[in-house]
């Protein structure tokens, strides 16, 4: 079982690039880490996801060290409006794995 | 909109009392998901439902059950209920079973056990 760990919080500024790790030392060969977006009393939105190097899409990119032991999300200039929690989440990767969210990181973004 | 649709929106019960949360899966999904939110215990993964049959187990207590029905949709029953079973219960599917899928997540329905 894929435990992660993540910052309980973290300050940024208006337009300012984020980045938030997670660690997943014991991840297995057929995971891949995910990230999720959470707004107060909603369900988590998708992210991104991958397995390995590098992940961009249209609103973040995901970076993964060939050891695949942690990751990092990055934000690019960050907005108001992407003050949320964001967990990471390891598994997915077979019929019978559990799906492990991390603790999830507080993003508060200042103007 | 996810276009994952759970019910009721929420729920106010009492101790020892039985509920059943119920969830709609997007259309095309097979898979079904359920997570337990608590604010001292953070998204916790239940179960796993594909195509009708059970295929993960996560921290789900013996009083809890789930099944998914032939059209899809599925219910999470909670027997017993103890305050803190008081919690977010979320709804998620993915269209397979095997691989990294994107869960969408449904709204949510809130527990409040009295």
């Amino acid at each position: 079982l894929a435990k992660t760990t993540q910052p309980i919080s973290m300050d940024s500024y208006e337009g300012q690039e984020v980045n938030i790790t997670c660690s997943h030392n014991n991840i297995a060969t057929n995971d891949y880490i995910t990230w999720y977006q959470q707004f107060p009393s909603q369900g988590p939105r998708f992210i991104i996801q991958g397995y390995k190097t590098k992940v961009t899409n249209e609103v973040a990119s995901l970076f993964i060290p060939a050891d695949r032991k942690s990751s990092t999300l990055s934000l690019p200039r960050v907005s108001l409006s992407d003050t949320a929690v964001y967990y990471c989440l390891v598994g997915g990767s077979g019929s019978a794995r559990q799906l492990t969210f991390g603790s999830g990181t507080q993003l508060t973004v200042l103007p | 909109d996810s276009g994952v649709t759970q019910t009721p929106k929420h729920l106010i019960t009492a101790t020892g009392q039985r509920v059943t949360l119920r969830c709609s899966p997007r259309s095309g999904d097979l898979s079904v998901y359920w997570y337990q939110q608590s604010l001292d215990q953070g998204l916790q993964f239940l179960i796993q439902y594909y195509n009708g049959e059970e295929r993960a187990k996560g921290n789900i207590l013996e009083r809890f059950s789930a099944q998914q029905f032939p059209d899809l949709h599925s219910e999470l029953n909670l027997s017993s209920l103890e305050l803190g079973d008081s919690a977010l219960y979320f709804c998620a599917s993915s269209v397979g079973v095997q691989g990294p899928y994107e869960q969408y997540f449904g709204p949510g329905t809130r527990l409040t056990v009295t």
